[in-house]
């Protein structure tokens, strides 16, 4: 079974620009949920989906949005980037959410804005 | 405070010694998750505990509710099991919270 898929792996935006990351959770998964990691704010929770519907939203600025596909796949999007959005982006899919089965993550999207 | 605290943030231990790592949080949960980080490495989840006690091989995770703690004990570590290990908290408007990590390091 094909684990957790996120493209690109490696992204260097400019501050201004705006980027979509991609998430293709493991077949079978309806719940795919988003985070931000960096070594001064650790691991941070943006948002999760499950059946196309978002579930609940993190500590995050409006520029932080995202959606889910009837696939189940996911995409999230940062706007207006800032430096401080540089970071490693986590998606981890489950089958019916992290509060009843276990999260399975992708290898994480490395964002870097100069 | 933090809503999710571990201790201690560095251990260094060696091979062959029993480990612990605490999670402390101060919402009420409906689920606990316990995370591993290699260098460089992805995440891989180890365990997801609502109440008492999981084992699977040589990692067994605890969970005491009205405590509002968990812990993640190794047995037997070995170098492999160097990384550093997250908890998460799943609570109040269904967000995960998680702690800061801590980092383990498993000498031969």
């Amino acid at each position: 079974k094909a684990g957790v898929t996120q493209t690109p792996r490696y992204l260097i935006k400019t501050r201004g620009q705006q980027v979509t990351l991609s998430c293709s959770p493991i077949s079978g998964h309806r719940s795919v949920s988003w985070y931000q990691q960096t070594p001064g704010q650790g691991l941070q929770f943006l948002f999760e989906y499950f059946s196309e519907t978002q579930r609940n939203k993190g500590n995050f600025p409006g520029r932080f949005s995202g959606r889910q596909f009837s696939n189940s796949r996911s995409e999230m999007n940062v706007s207006t980037l800032e430096l401080g959005d540089s970071a490693l982006y986590l998606c981890a899919s489950s089958l019916a959410g992290g509060d009843r089965s276990p999260l399975h993550f992708g290898n994480g999207t490395r964002l870097t804005v100069t | 405070k933090n809503e999710v605290e571990q201790s201690p943030q560095n251990l260094t231990a060696q091979e062959g010694e029993f480990i612990t790592i605490n999670c402390s949080y101060s919402v009420g949960i409906s689920a606990l998750h316990w995370l591993q980080q290699h260098p460089g490495g992805g995440i891989v989840s180890l365990f997801m505990l609502s109440s008492g006690k999981k084992k699977h091989g040589r990692l067994i995770a605890t969970i005491n509710i009205q405590e509002k703690h968990s812990s993640l004990h190794i047995t037997a570590s070995h170098p492999r099991d160097s990384a550093v290990y997250i908890c998460g908290a799943k609570g109040g408007a269904q967000k995960l919270v998680f702690g800061q990590g801590t980092r383990l390091t498993i000498n031969p």
